[in-house]
């Protein structure tokens, strides 16, 4: 079975670019999240959805992040304008409900130059 | 103080070596738990979940004590592949995981 895909796996830009990470959950799976991970701060959930909505984006660290899923296998994490700051690896999860474990996807590894 | 707070490690053991790790939540309502590893620039993975009644898994064994809001992790001989990072995360009923800052688990020959 597919796990988690997440795409692309590096992403190396320059500070002010845009930036779009892509994820494709287990089918099935309801439940969205994403993380970030750093040496610094350690795994942070941004947000996560239930049925294609957003039920806590209370870690978005701002409103240069943005987070949409239009459906229920497809997700997408934008940072626009990108600064050094959100260099990081970013990982995709998804669960069955809300007591089932997560799965992750491999992570998106982003450097902002 | 964080929601979940574990053992702040670096755990440094020999092969063969049974090691433990600790973990606390402080939210109440909480329903689920789970450990995960992480290796080196890899994703976490489902290591195990824990229940009530405690659980295990070959040489893992996990415990849950509800009234203390903690839960442990118990490696039996210890393997050198054991080494990697281990994540304590627990759900609260709305479905948000929240994970610890990770215990480090170097198994040594």
């Amino acid at each position: 079975d597919a796990g988690v895909i997440q795409s692309p796996r590096h992403e190396v830009t320059e500070m002010g670019q845009e930036v779009t990470l892509r994820c494709k959950p287990i089918s099935g799976h309801n439940s969205l999240f994403w993380y970030r991970q750093t040496m610094m701060r350690g795994l942070e959930l941004l947000i996560y959805f239930n049925n294609n909505v957003p039920i806590d984006d209370s870690g978005m660290p701002e409103d240069r992040f943005s987070a949409k899923m239009p459906n229920a296998s497809f997700s997408t994490l934008k940072i626009q304008p990108s600064e050094p700051r959100d260099s990081a690896v970013y990982f995709c999860a998804s669960s069955s409900r809300n007591h089932q474990p997560q799965h992750f996807g491999d992570g998106t590894r982003l450097s902002i130059l | 103080r964080k929601e979940v707070e574990q053992d702040p490690g670096p755990f440094n053991v020999p092969e063969g070596a049974t090691v433990a790790f600790n973990c606390t939540y402080s939210n109440s309502a909480s329903q689920s738990f789970f450990w995960y590893r992480q290796d080196c620039r890899k994703e976490p993975k489902l290591l195990m979940s824990v229940y009530s009644s405690g659980n295990e898994d070959g040489r893992f064994t996990a415990q849950l004590n509800r009234a203390s809001q903690y839960i442990s992790l118990l490696i039996r001989d210890s393997k050198l592949s054991d080494s990697a990072t281990y994540l304590c995360v627990v759900n609260t009923n709305a479905g948000k995981s929240t994970f610890g800052d990770g215990t480090t688990l170097t198994v040594k020959p």
